[in-house]
């Protein structure tokens, strides 16, 4: 029943490597987010997909690359991974025509500890 | 460019006493604007939304916000505190243009109820 939801919840990986972290929506939204929160709780936003095509990229690094297959689904692939890359990851959703009426829903989090 | 401060990283209030969190606001456009909660290690949840209608608007929880246009202002109240209110509390801005919308978010309140 959930309806934004993250895998895997949590993450532990080494310096370099290259890790996945997937999201997935049933409310039918057209816009899916990824959100990076760091450790002072500071939340910003990565990117924005509208039905599978990229509408926002706040300057990440290209390491981060978002794929949509579908509009329900939005996955997240992180290359080379770094100690900096250390916070929580959320996903949102949201139908776009009314995002600003009625806000987004969003996961419960993706935690990625790289050590 | 749109932006939210909140003033005060940490808010400690007695059980049963008012919460007031501030939030103030930047925007070029008439903004939208939202109070989410994060309860410890879960994602985001709306309490309320203002989108041009009523100034005064209310949430889930007992919560309530008004929007005050010559203050810049949309703080976050609750007449009297319970001990389930103890979370982190988010203001955020929408960027409201269709096709280009992203939330933006404050640097957030966390909310400690004394008992």
């Amino acid at each position: 029943d959930t309806a934004v939801s993250q895998t895997p919840k949590y993450l532990v990986t080494q310096m370099g490597n290259d890790k996945s972290i997937k999201c997935e929506q049933n409310l039918g939204h057209d816009t899916m987010y990824w959100y990076k929160q760091d450790s002072k709780k500071f939340l910003k936003i990565m990117f924005s997909y509208n039905n599978k095509e990229l509408i926002i990229n706040e300057t990440v690094p290209n390491r981060f690359s978002p794929k949509s297959p579908d509009k329900a689904h939005l996955n997240l692939h992180i290359n080379s991974l770094e100690l900096g890359d250390s916070a929580v990851y959320f996903c949102a959703s949201s139908r776009l025509s009314t995002a600003s009426n009625y806000g987004y829903t969003f996961g419960s989090g993706t935690r990625l500890t790289v050590v | 460019a749109q932006s939210v401060t909140q003033l005060g990283s940490h808010v400690s209030v007695s059980e049963g006493a008012l919460v007031l969190l501030r939030c103030n606001y930047s925007s070029s456009v008439p903004p939208y604007l939202f109070w989410y909660v994060q309860y410890p290690n879960q994602g985001l949840q709306l309490l309320l939304k203002y989108t041009s209608a009523a100034t005064l608007v209310k949430g889930i929880n007992g919560f309530e916000a008004e929007f005050k246009k010559s203050e810049t202002s949309f703080h976050l109240t609750k007449p009297s505190a319970h001990m389930s209110d103890a979370a982190e509390y988010f203001c955020a801005v929408s960027d409201n243009h269709f096709g280009n919308e992203k939330l933006t978010f404050g640097t957030g309140t966390r909310l400690t109820i004394i008992p």
